[in-house]
């Protein structure tokens, strides 16, 4: 069973430019998080998703800042015009079900570099 | 949702038992204690949980006191590939949708194996 999977690993943009992220969450799972983590820092929660349905975005900025999860397909985080300080991992996660106390199982996460 | 602290950093040799305390005293009755280990440029990934008591798997023990303001992940007989952080959660047992609803990471605590 393949866990969790994030593409690209790796992506460098020039300032202005947009980002895509993608993640695939385990099979079975229908329920997605995004989280980020800065250099030394712990994870910060984005946005949490159900197919089809955002269903909490409180720690997503306002502006620049969408995620998608549709009925076919992974699930999309996209930035667009992006800053220096959006430089940082991108990691998404999977749980089976909406419980809080279910594991959730990570990727290996996304490395934005803005140049 | 109960802050935690943990210290930032631990060293040990291979072959011993580590203990990683954290503490947690706004604890809610409904919360649950998780803990989860990232290596570098890997997404965490989940270790154990529990509520109260002891509770053991393959890979570690958590013990948390009656008054759950503490608990104590431990280790055995840790190896260099042990080298990690590993954050210390508290979880509430309900489901997402009301807000807020990704995991809470601190910094972590930043565990060195020795040779």
């Amino acid at each position: 069973n393949a866990g969790v999977m994030q593409n690209p690993r790796h992506l460098v943009r020039r300032r202005g430019q947009e980002a895509r992220l993608r993640c695939s969450p385990m099979k079975g799972h229908s329920h997605v998080y995004w989280y980020r983590q800065l250099p030394e820092e712990g994870l910060k929660f984005m946005v949490y998703l159900q197919k089809e349905n955002i269903i909490d975005e409180s720690g997503m900025p306002k502006e620049r800042f969408s995620a998608e999860f549709p009925k076919e397909g992974p699930s999309i985080l996209r930035i667009q015009q992006v800053v220096r300080g959006d430089s940082a991992a991108y990691f998404c996660a999977s749980s089976p079900t909406a419980r809080r106390t279910d594991t959730q199982y990570f990727g290996p996460g996304t490395r934005l570099t803005v140049l | 949702l109960a802050k935690t602290t943990q210290p930032i950093s631990m060293d040990s040799y291979e072959g011993q038992e580590v203990n990683i305390t954290c503490s947690h005293n706004n604890i809610a009755t409904n919360d649950y204690i998780t803990w989860y280990q990232q290596f570098p440029s890997q997404g965490p990934r989940f270790i154990i949980q529990g509520y109260k008591t002891k509770v053991t798997n393959e890979v570690a023990s958590l013990f948390i006191p009656a008054d759950r303001k503490s608990s104590t992940l431990s280790l055995p007989r840790v190896s260099l590939s042990d080298t990690a952080v590993y954050y210390c959660l508290v979880v509430p047992a309900k489901y997402s949708g009301g807000g807020a609803d990704g995991l809470t990471f601190g910094k972590g605590t930043h565990l060195i194996i020795q040779p």
